[in-house]
């Protein structure tokens, strides 16, 4: 089945533990992406990928780090997590470069930093 | 800069109603417009994209240069329709940039 997971789905952690959401997709998409949802705000971009070792700034990147070793992981990095970044996750995937870049969603990770 | 507007966070209508969840876009460009939707506990989804002039659940969306507006539209309201809708615009090399959302509840 085509799909993007991520784990952890619910999180709850401290100020300052870093921590690692993963993100994968089998439909070897070239373009990953991860959002943010929070209340109000709809969805955010942090960061994405347009391939593999090519990423780049969101709108809202501050306090995130991703890498893309693989086509098909895009795991999002917070090296010391804050309060502000308690929110809903979503990770998505497309092709790239066509128009027709339909973006295929993961289920979302919520997160919250006490 | 917003670039994507949804003026209603919430929308209440009564079933077999018409439907009209207002978006707005600032982009001096060809825009690539689209609607996606989430249903309860169920991840983001698209309902349409403008380019393929295509109805989804009986949903359309019409974009209107002028106005700068892809509102989306449905004549006749069903309970399977309440969700949250987001208007989303790429201004190429895939990203999208999302509007607020605006819940639609139908009410039996």
């Amino acid at each position: 089945e085509a799909q993007v997971t991520q784990n952890p789905r619910y999180l709850i952690t401290v100020t300052g533990k870093k921590l690692t959401v993963t993100c994968s997709q089998n439909m070897n998409h070239e373009y990953m992406s991860w959002y943010r949802q929070d209340p109000g705000l709809g969805l955010r971009q942090i960061y994405y990928s347009m391939n593999v070792e090519v990423t780049d700034k969101g709108d809202v990147p501050e306090g995130y780090k991703v890498s893309r070793k693989e086509k098909r992981n895009f795991p999002l990095i917070l090296e010391s997590p804050s309060p502000n970044q308690t929110s809903l996750y979503f990770c998505a995937s497309s092709f790239a470069g066509t128009l027709d870049y339909e973006q295929y969603f993961g289920p979302g990770t919520r997160l919250t930093v006490t | 800069a917003q670039r994507v507007t949804q003026p209603e966070k919430l929308l209440s209508v009564f079933k077999g109603a018409p439907v009209e969840l207002k978006c707005n876009y600032s982009y001096s460009g060809s825009p690539e417009l689209f609607w996606y939707v989430q249903y309860s506990r169920q991840r983001l989804q698209l309902l349409l994209r403008h380019i393929s002039r295509e109805s989804i659940k009986g949903f359309t969306a019409d974009l209107n240069k002028g106005e700068t507006s892809f509102h989306l539209k449905k004549p006749f309201a069903q309970e399977e329709d309440s969700a949250m809708y987001y208007c989303a615009l790429s201004l190429g090399a895939n990203n999208l940039f999302f509007g607020t959302g605006t819940r639609l509840t139908v009410i039996p």
